[in-house]
């Protein structure tokens, strides 16, 4: 069966540091890959996909980047954070066939003082 | 602007009871349609799928779907404490990016 494992469950960082949050799917090849962001009592924002190694598509335009290094990782990376970057981070994969079924890791409550 | 709508509730109901939540979306190109369920502080599990006209029945939960209305509801019968949760509506087009609305807060009461 297919596992998502995303870390850290929480991180609290301060304004201007760097961030690097992490994904990896376990029991399925090429999955498609996202990022999601839920501020405070707000839906799932997609912040990025992924149909493939290396292949990134941006969403939204903001101090985020992100990077599929290989097949099941999926890295979430910011230079420098902001106060308006806080908020629960959610990777997600689906199959390729269908893009449709989304299937969540466990999320990171990221807090930017 | 592509939104997915829902009333943030929250819904109370008394255990035993059946609980309706609702959802509208604007776009008409939508294909598919999901309702996940968040528990506090967790990530969304997905728990239904409907994508055609009608009615949908797994277990206690029925996806409702009306394209020609643009809404799609979820009916859980025989409601548990435990499905104290805020659910999600979401709608997809075809392509990758699936649109979420902001949640039904659900409360059941023992």
């Amino acid at each position: 069966s297919q596992t998502i494992h995303q870390w850290p469950a929480t991180l609290v960082q301060p304004v201007g540091s760097p961030l690097s949050l992490e994904c990896t799917v376990e029991g399925t090849s090429n999955p498609n890959l996202y990022w999601y962001r839920q501020a405070a009592g707000r839906g799932l924002q997609l912040l990025f996909y992924s149909v493939g190694i290396g292949q990134i598509s941006s969403e939204v335009p903001q101090n985020l980047s992100a990077s599929r290094p290989q097949d099941r990782q999926f890295i979430l990376s910011s230079k420098k954070l902001l106060l308006s970057d806080s908020g629960f981070y959610l990777c997600a994969w689906s199959m390729a066939a269908t893009n449709e079924k989304l299937f969540f890791g466990s999320g990171t409550q990221l807090s930017v003082l | 602007q592509k939104e997915v709508e829902q009333n943030s509730g929250p819904l109370s109901v008394p255990e035993g009871a059946i609980a309706s939540l609702n959802c509208t979306y604007s776009d008409r190109g939508s294909q598919s349609f999901f309702w996940y369920r968040q528990y506090s502080g967790k990530s969304p599990e997905l728990i239904m799928s409907i994508y055609s006209n009608g009615d949908k029945e797994d277990g206690r939960f029925t996806a409702q779907l009306n394209k020609a209305s643009q809404y799609v509801s979820l009916l859980i019968r025989d409601s548990q404490p435990s499905d104290s949760a805020t659910y999600l509506c979401a709608a997809n087009t075809g392509g990758f990016k699936t649109i979420f609305g902001a949640g039904t807060r659900l409360f059941v009461k023992a």
